[in-house]
């Protein structure tokens, strides 16, 4: 069972920019991920898809100071030019055939 | 334009089955490659998937709550249903359905269920 690993935590001032990072389990460390970003009191809201090499690809209208990357079995979210609406907690998330997995979340606070 | 919707009791008693019905437009649930997912977040608390149904009608469900969980389409309204039995004040959360043929890339607003006497 593919098991999905977040910092808890993140911060970083207003303009500056932040990686947060998802850890796959080793043996899932091909696997493609989801980023969905989550606003105070609203919905998920999907982010983009990170390959195991590094590609990303957004989902519809989001931002390209949003970007994806990767590294062995890790799988990070950049964000430049921080804003105060990217306050909010970010989930990544893997699947496979029947299953959806989520890692515990981190909530990112823009100071 | 995809979009998909939840809906209903906002508040169910403890040992008392759940449903809620996600109807969504902008693609159908019966087409080729489709699937629609039930999530849920308890609040304060991360997603946790509930359970998948696929095109070709294929269902699947977290392990851990399987035996509590149906799932199916109603095609001639291109919507989903969610069935949940014996709900317990732990299943007090916001339930989200998504389009997830693999990564859920669009989301339901939400609707948050109160489980209580």
């Amino acid at each position: 069972q593919v098991v999905l690993s977040q910092s808890p935590s993140a911060s970083a001032s207003l303009g500056a920019s932040v990686k947060l990072t998802c850890t796959l389990t080793s043996d899932h460390s091909s696997n493609v991920i989801a980023w969905h970003q989550q606003q105070p009191g609203k919905g998920p809201r999907f982010l983009m898809t990170v390959d195991n090499d590094g590609s990303h690809i957004r989902g519809d209208g989001i931002a390209d100071r949003f970007s994806g990357s990767s590294s062995g079995a890790e799988r990070f979210l950049t964000i430049a030019g921080l804003q105060s609406e990217d306050e909010a907690d970010y989930y990544c998330q893997t699947w496979a055939t029947g299953t959806r997995v989520f890692g515990g979340g981190t909530k990112l606070t823009v100071l | 334009q995809i979009t998909l919707k939840e809906s209903g009791p906002t508040w169910v008693k403890p040992t008392e089955t759940l449903t809620l019905t996600c109807t969504v437009s902008g693609f159908s649930v019966n087409g080729g490659g489709e699937a629609v997912g039930w999530f849920r977040q308890p609040p304060g608390k991360a997603l946790e998937w509930l359970a998948v149904v696929y095109w070709d009608d294929d269902k699947r469900y977290n392990a851990s709550l399987e035996t509590r969980l149906t799932v199916a389409t109603d095609i001639s309204k291109n919507r989903v249903v969610l069935t949940m039995t014996d709900m317990d004040p732990v299943d007090t959360g916001t339930y989200y359905c998504g389009r997830t043929a693999g990564h859920v890339d669009h989301w339901g607003q939400g609707s948050l269920v109160t489980v209580s006497s």
